[in-house]
């Protein structure tokens, strides 16, 4: 099982350009969510999917729009990427949302904006 | 406000040596804690998760420890390997929260001598 498969690994972009950042499970796994990793931070929910058809504002959504496609794909767009975007962004998922669930993380997107 | 403090920030030791790792929190009501490993460039992986009710769970070489009553935890590794380098990163969740009822602390990063 390959588990959560994200794409690309690392992305350069310049100030005003758009990316999407792709996130796959293969886990039959209902929820899906957006993380990012800053140096000296824990890491903080961007936006999350309980189900799909539905998504949710975590605590940091400014800046960036999701898509939940299907129950196996949850993409998360940069509109017009800033500075302040570069981070490590991490996909997971979990069978369902709540607190009792495990989480199964994906590799990473390195993403830098200059 | 939901919060999470591990110590120490970094920490090195030699192959062979044991070594814990600390988390107090301040999540109400609490659900459950959290330990997972960070491994350079890749996401995280889940090592324990234990319930208010479980004080002690194991995974191998790692053993963690939960008190409720002061809301501290620990992560104690025995006889480390090279392996083992990496950041541990203790994550709390709250009852009422969904996906975003988790909090993460900043993590420990260690790095293990031959």
């Amino acid at each position: 099982n390959a588990g959560v498969t994200q794409t690309p690994k690392f992305q350069v972009l310049k100030t005003g350009q758009s990316m999407t950042l792709q996130c796959a499970q293969d886990m039959n796994h209902n929820s899906m969510y957006w993380y990012r990793q800053d140096p000296g931070m824990g890491l903080r929910l961007i936006y999350y999917s309980a189900s799909e058809g539905t998504t949710d504002k975590g605590e940091v959504p400014n800046g960036y729009n999701v898509s939940r496609l299907n129950k196996r794909e949850f993409s998360l767009r940069l509109e017009s990427a800033a500075p302040s975007q570069t981070s490590v962004y991490f996909c997971a998922s979990s069978e369902n949302q709540g607190a009792n669930y495990g989480y199964t993380f994906g590799s990473g997107t390195r993403l830098t904006v200059v | 406000k939901n919060q999470v403090e591990q110590s120490p920030q970094s920490l090195i030791i030699l192959e062979g040596k044991n070594c814990t790792l600390q988390c107090n929190y301040t999540v109400s009501p609490f659900s459950n804690l959290r330990w997972y490993k960070q491994d350079t460039g890749r996401g995280p992986v889940s090592l324990t998760i234990m319930t208010f009710s479980e004080n002690t769970k194991s995974n191998g070489r790692y053993t963690a420890t939960l008190d409720a009553d002061t809301k501290q935890s620990s992560l104690h590794i025995t006889a480390s390997q090279l392996s083992d380098s990496a950041s541990y990163i203790c994550v709390v969740s709250a009852k009422t929260g969904g996906a975003d009822g988790l909090t993460f602390g900043k993590g420990t990063h260690l790095i293990i001598q031959p």
